[in-house]
């Protein structure tokens, strides 16, 4: 199976700011996908990061608010921009693997005041 | 949209088999039924995948109907620590990513 890490794995930020967030997979995988989960519910799909083109984006999400870089099979970064507290959330990393288990990153916890 | 319906809650016995019904009438003939479990806001842990025909690992069971449209997954001895939300999942060709309904929060009591 796939190792994913995720940095950091949590943070408190103000309004109006903007977080990264770094995902690390200890194998090269094809796949990688961001989520959302708000509080009190389940997952949503945001993007599926592309190696070397951009990202694709799920229905109600866009590049502005959500811009994502995957330069290599192992890395990604999620970019949370010009926060608002309806964007506190976990956000998740996840890899497919061998093209039927897809595995999940620990989550990165994000509070914004 | 999720392409299953399970119930929202449901209470086990800790040391008896937990049986997590989920219904997935719409399924195709190329498309699999895999199951997570999501521990307190932890990232959500695999458990086990098939596509018509009963499987079994070291964590749990599934049980496909013949018709496929519903499945039931067995945790053989409930533990406290399998307090979880649980989540049954209908994927279709490999490498798309896995579409998440609401679950059935499962409470194992001792």
């Amino acid at each position: 199976s796939a190792v994913i890490s995720q940095k950091p794995s949590r943070d408190i930020c103000q309004r109006g700011t903007s977080l990264t967030i770094q995902c690390q997979v200890d194998s090269q995988v094809t796949m990688m996908f961001w989520y959302r989960q708000q509080p009190g519910q389940s997952l949503t799909l945001i993007a599926t990061a592309n190696q070397g083109s951009e990202a694709t984006y799920e229905s109600g999400f866009v590049i502005d608010k959500f811009p994502i870089s995957r330069p290599n099979l192992t890395f990604s970064t999620l970019t949370v921009s010009n926060m608002s507290p309806e964007d506190s959330s976990i956000y998740l990393c996840s890899v497919v693997w061998t093209g039927l288990e897809q595995f999940f990153g620990p989550g990165t916890r994000l509070t914004v005041l | 949209d999720a392409k299953t319906t399970q119930p929202t809650s449901m209470d086990c016995a800790e040391g008896r088999a937990a049986n997590l019904p989920c219904n997935h009438s719409t399924i195709s003939g190329n498309e699999y039924v895999y199951w997570y479990r999501q521990i307190h806001s932890q990232g959500p842990q695999y458990i086990i995948h098939g596509l018509k025909n009963n499987e079994t690992n070291e964590m749990a069971s599934l049980i496909i109907t013949e018709d496929r449209k519903s499945s039931t997954l067995i945790l053989p001895h409930a533990t406290l620590r399998d307090t979880a939300v649980y989540y049954c999942i209908v994927r279709g060709p490999r490498n798309t990513p896995l579409v998440f309904g609401k679950g059935t929060r499962l409470s194992v009591i001792a």
